[in-house]
């Protein structure tokens, strides 16, 4: 079974704190992505990797940056986190890029900022 | 990238059959439709995936139209447990990798 692990279940900041969010895949899975998910407006994409060093923004990448330095883990950074950044963050993966390769999801990291 | 319409809620009872339906008009030829199941405070879960025509699992079966505009996850004889949000996507290759737009989803409440 494909294991997507994240660093922290449940994380507390300060505004202006830089925030360091994990994720590890267990599967040499090639794509993984980093989504929020906010009440009513489901997922959105922050940025997604399709490669180790590589990386592409998503539909809302303002505020944050990612690092991919081995295969099986991708970063998510909040250079310095805003109140309007508490959310649930969800990390994925997926095996390739082609067609009919779905994610998987880790359990998901709830960041509150205060 | 093909926009999704589903039901925004559904309920039903235990022992029932459940069908939701999603509405995909601008998909495109290369475009898969995946269904995803999500619990509260757990990332999404992948349940389903298909082209055309119908498509079984374990779990579900997805039914594709010919003209495929549209799709229907089908649950058989539901429990408890399988109330959560269900989301329907389509997507493929776009811009190079492998995007997915989730919706807002349907959440089904299975009743006893």
């Amino acid at each position: 079974d494909v294991k997507v692990t994240q660093s922290s279940r449940y994380l507390v900041k300060r505004t202006g704190e830089k925030v360091f969010l994990e994720c590890v895949q267990d599967m040499d899975h090639e794509n993984m992505f980093w989504y929020r998910q906010d009440p009513g407006l489901g997922l959105r994409l922050i940025y997604f990797s399709y490669d180790v060093k590589m990386k592409e923004k998503g539909d809302i990448p303002e505020g944050y940056s990612v690092s991919r330095e081995k295969k099986e883990r991708f970063s998510l950074i909040l250079e310095s986190a805003s109140t309007n950044q508490t959310s649930m963050y969800l990390c994925a993966s997926s095996l390739h890029s082609g067609t009919g390769s779905h994610q998987y999801f880790g359990p998901g990291t709830r960041l509150t900022v205060t | 990238l093909a926009k999704t319409t589903q039901p925004i809620s559904m309920d039903s009872y235990e022992g029932q059959e459940v069908n939701i339906t999603c509405s995909h008009n601008n998909i495109a030829t290369n475009d898969y439709i995946t269904w995803y199941q999500q619990f509260p405070s757990q990332g999404p879960r992948f349940i389903i995936q298909g082209y055309k025509t119908k498509v079984t699992n374990e779990v579900a079966s997805l039914f594709i139209p010919a003209d495929r505009k549209s799709s229907t996850l089908s649950l058989p004889r539901v429990s408890l447990s399988d109330t959560a949000v269900y989301y329907c996507l389509v997507g493929g290759l776009s811009g190079g990798y492998n995007k997915l737009i989730f919706g807002a989803g349907t959440r089904l409440a299975v009743h006893p």
